[in-house]
This record gives C-alpha cells, structure tokens and sequence, in this order.
C-alpha cells in the first residue's frame, strides 16, 4: 500500500520555468513532510520540509504549499535550471517509538531544458 | 554538517558470497541508523532500522537472515548481504538522524551487483 502518492512520474521544463510536483497522503498520522532530491548514483539530500501547521514555506527558489485539510502537499521550483535536473521524492513521517519512520513517495524524475 | 559516509560505493561479486556494507556516522552519534534499498527508478524501501546496542527492527517481508544488520556502536552500522544473489542486485542506502527536527542525512549509497 502505497501511503505517500505523488505525480507526476517525470516531468521536463524549460530553464526558467516552475517546476510542481504534488504528493498526497492518507495517513494523518504523518507530522512532517520533507522533499528530497536524488542525483544518479548518489544517496538523497534534504531539499526543504515542512510541518503540518504551516501552509506555505519557502527557501530560496525552492517553495512547499501545504493543505492540510485536503491531505496534500507540493513542490515549486521557481526559475528552474539544468542543475535542478534530478530526481524528487516526498516523503512523510510519523513517530515509530522514539524515532521518525520516513515513508517515500514514488519519486519524480525532473529534467530541466536550456 | 553532519556526513554519514557509505562504503563500498559499488560492489561485484559471486553469488553465494556475502557482502559487507558500512555505514558511518562522521561527526554526530547516530543511535538509529536507517537501511533502505531502491530498484532502477523506484522510491526507496525502508528495509531495516537499526539501533545501538539491540536488534534491528526489520520491515515485513525482509529476512533478517539474509540482511545482517550490526550496530556496534554509535558511529558505526553495517548491513551484510549473505549468499548473495543476482536478485539481491540493488542501490542499497543508509541514512541516520541527525537533529532534533527530524533531520535525517543519507549515505551516498551501495550499488551491488551479483554475478
């Protein structure tokens, strides 16, 4: 059962352009919500992240909109650029006894364009 | 910032050996460490969570026989695939908490490949 969903599965845009991928969860459980960018063969890097009690949180070009209400959360990249060219992925998490468990979306394969 | 650093980087060899993957935390104790494993072009899968001083706690349909999680000390865990074969092929991935605002940071990963 796939408890974080996210679309789209790729994604091209022109540098420049803004980047949106949406993520929606069930479980209400989840209490926080970080995005993750993965360069080919390399291990994932905390992008940005944000808490349920906010709708809204941004660093730099990169911007989180949360609906808590409607159990969704995206991603906007803003004048994206080649470099951005990676894989996404949202993610959740929820106390799991004393740590927080992660679960992933199925991922966003980006490509930015010159 | 906190580095958790994952070797070997890329690893070949015969089925039915085992292999020996590390996961070390650089400059921040790590009392739970994270194993996942990722397909081509899929999200990653919690495998395992391994703490300090006690067992792993393994995710339902992983064999714990198969992945040997050892978490020795506070810097330090390793995952050992043994009798390994060309299914086990994978990205294998560590990551360890690394702040109170459930910061987590990621190995850089374990590409193994079983002949």
């Amino acid at each position: 059962q796939q408890q974080v969903k996210q679309s789209p599965q790729s994604l091209i845009v022109q540098k420049g352009g803004i980047s949106i991928i949406n993520c929606a969860y069930e479980n209400t459980a989840f209490d926080y919500f970080p995005w993750y960018q993965q360069f080919p063969g390399k291990g994932p890097a905390l992008l940005i992240a944000i808490r349920p009690d906010v709708s809204e949180k941004k660093e730099g070009r990169f911007t989180i909109s949360f609906n808590k209400s409607a159990k969704q959360f995206s991603l906007h990249i803003m004048d994206s650029q080649p470099g951005d060219s990676a894989t996404y992925f949202c993610a959740a998490t929820t106390d799991s006894g004393g740590y927080q468990k992660v679960t992933f979306g199925t991922g966003t394969k980006l490509q930015v364009i010159p | 910032g906190a580095v958790v650093s994952q070797h070997p980087s890329r690893v070949i060899c015969k089925s039915g050996t085992s292999v020996k993957i590390e996961c070390r935390s650089l400059d921040f104790q790590a009392t739970t460490m994270f194993w996942y494993r990722q397909f081509p072009k899929q999200s990653l899968m919690l495998m395992a969570t391994s703490n300090e001083g006690s067992k792993a706690t393994y995710e339902q349909g992983v064999e714990k026989d198969k992945f040997l999680i050892n978490h020795a000390s506070l810097t330090l865990s390793t995952l050992t695939v043994t009798s390994a074969h060309p299914e086990d092929s994978s990205f294998y991935i560590c990551s360890a908490m690394t702040g109170a605002n459930y910061g987590y940071t990621f190995g850089s990963g374990t590409r193994l490949t079983v002949v």
